[in-house]
């Protein structure tokens, strides 16, 4: 079974600019978790998606970060304009089902982002 | 807001030594989950602890959750350099499936 993936692995872009990160989640899997970590500071959450709809998404910094998963099935997080302190590493979460608070989160290997 | 602050956040000692990892807070969390990063890669879970005093083991690792689910520890007996690696504590409390991240713990053993 393959498990979550991102794309791309590495952005590097300039201030101002537009970046779509994506993030394929295990089949099957309902909920789908985005993360970020920047320099020096813990992963934190950024928003969950149930299905195609944003379950919760307190940890998103502001309206330059819009993300979306139609069709329920991957995801994409797009950062218009990218600001240097939106540099890090976004890693994107899958789990199967909603019932348990103990399910398991699969992570994917990130995206390192680097805005200049 | 809920914090975990984890420590110690660096840590190197030689093969064969033990070391324990505190990751504590002033929230309670429903469960507590330990994960282990290699370069490159996200976060894999070792274990998960859902009940006060509860007490996990996987090989010469050792997990607590405390009493009061507000903290918990790693031990690892007899290290050895295949141990290598961030290890990450991580939160969920009530209804929320949000993950809250420790600064976690950048562990060497040295052979």
């Amino acid at each position: 079974e393959a498990g979550v993936t991102q794309f791309p692995s590495h952005s590097v872009i300039e201030k101002g600019q537009t970046v779509t990160l994506r993030c394929d989640p295990i089949s099957g899997h309902d909920n789908l978790y985005w993360y970020r970590r920047v320099m020096g500071k813990e992963i934190k959450f950024l928003l969950h998606f149930v299905k195609e709809s944003k379950q919760d998404e307190s940890g998103m910094p502001n309206n330059r970060f819009l993300a979306e998963r139609t069709g329920g099935t991957y995801s994409t997080l797009k950062v218009q304009p990218a600001e240097l302190e939106d540099s890090g590493v976004y890693f994107c979460a899958s789990s199967q089902a909603t019932f348990f608070l103990t399910d398991t989160q699969y992570f994917g290997p990130g995206t390192r982002l680097t805005v200049l | 807001t809920q914090l975990l602050e984890q420590s110690p956040q660096f840590l190197s000692i030689q093969e064969g030594e033990n070391l324990t990892v505190y990751c504590n807070s002033s929230s309670v969390f429903s469960s507590l989950q330990w994960y282990r990063q290699e370069p490159g890669e996200g976060p894999v879970l070792l274990v998960t602890v859902v009940t006060g005093g509860e007490v996990k083991k996987l090989k010469r690792l050792t997990f607590q959750f405390g009493d009061a689910r507000k903290d918990s520890s790693l031990h690892i007996t007899a290290a050895q350099p295949g141990d290598t690696g961030l290890y990450l504590c991580a939160g969920a409390s009530g209804g929320a499936q949000k993950l809250v991240f420790g600064q976690g713990t950048r562990l060497t053993i040295n052979p």
